[in-house]
């Protein structure tokens, strides 16, 4: 079973709206970690914003935010004011803290496209 | 600077020619790993290193061997690559000891064509 499910494959957004991209996760374990990273054109993968099972408040990192929903085990990642920058691939990803692996289950990927 | 280096960045090579992408790290990360990426699958794991001389496979490590003989350093070697191995290769490390947490910090990744 996926772990991680991105269903979006592509997006499309204005430049200056906001946008979500969604992910939902499938655990069992009590103590995980929810990621976001950004993968533009150049192909590096940069850390966007982290999650813990555990926070009661959801995480945010300047224009990026994180929408967890515990119950319906969701991580949606919210950007504010999109900036043609933004245009990238991007994935969500799960660490599950009782595994001694320290491995990130990554999702598909969601593309996203910021229009002028 | 903290970075986590991969070379080569490119590759072209032939079934069955040996190869090696190495991979440096300069933050003194006791954990350090390999994925490959493929389109429409996202990254998945090839092999990892808890600490020096400890390595474990991951989810997809046929084809592929690792080794830890510094800290510093996670080299991945395909002893006979094969077509299916073309893939867009990310090394990666993190801190070992902080339970759920703790970003992944990625290199560049490594662009491996097999002929």
């Amino acid at each position: 079973a996926q772990k991680i499910t991105q269903t979006q494959p592509g997006m499309f957004v204005q430049e200056k709206e906001a946008v979500t991209l969604d992910c939902t996760y499938d655990t069992s374990d009590p103590s995980y970690g929810l990621f976001w990273y950004k993968q533009p054109s150049s192909g590096e993968m940069i850390f966007l914003i982290y999650q813990g099972s555990y926070d009661q408040q959801n995480a945010t990192e300047g224009r990026y935010s994180l929408n967890f929903q515990k119950a319906r085990k969701s991580a949606n990642l919210v950007i504010s004011a999109s900036q043609l920058g933004d245009s990238a691939m991007y994935f969500c990803a799960m660490r599950e803290g009782g595994t001694g692996r320290r491995a990130l289950t990554f999702g598909s990927g969601t593309r996203l496209q910021v229009q002028p | 600077e903290a970075q986590v280096t991969q070379n080569p960045r490119y590759l072209i090579t032939v079934t069955g020619k040996k190869l090696t992408v190495t991979c440096s790290q300069n933050m003194n990360h006791e954990y350090m790993s390999w994925y490959r990426q493929d389109p429409g699958l996202g990254l998945r794991q090839i092999y990892y290193s808890m600490n020096v001389e400890v390595t474990d496979k991951g989810d997809v490590p046929e084809g592929y061997k690792v080794s830890r003989k510094e800290k510093r350093n996670f080299p991945l070697i395909l002893e006979s690559p094969s077509p299916n191995q073309t893939s867009l290769y990310f090394c990666a490390s993190s801190p070992r000891d902080r339970g759920p947490a703790g970003e992944l910090f990625f290199g560049e990744g490594s662009r491996l064509t097999v002929l």
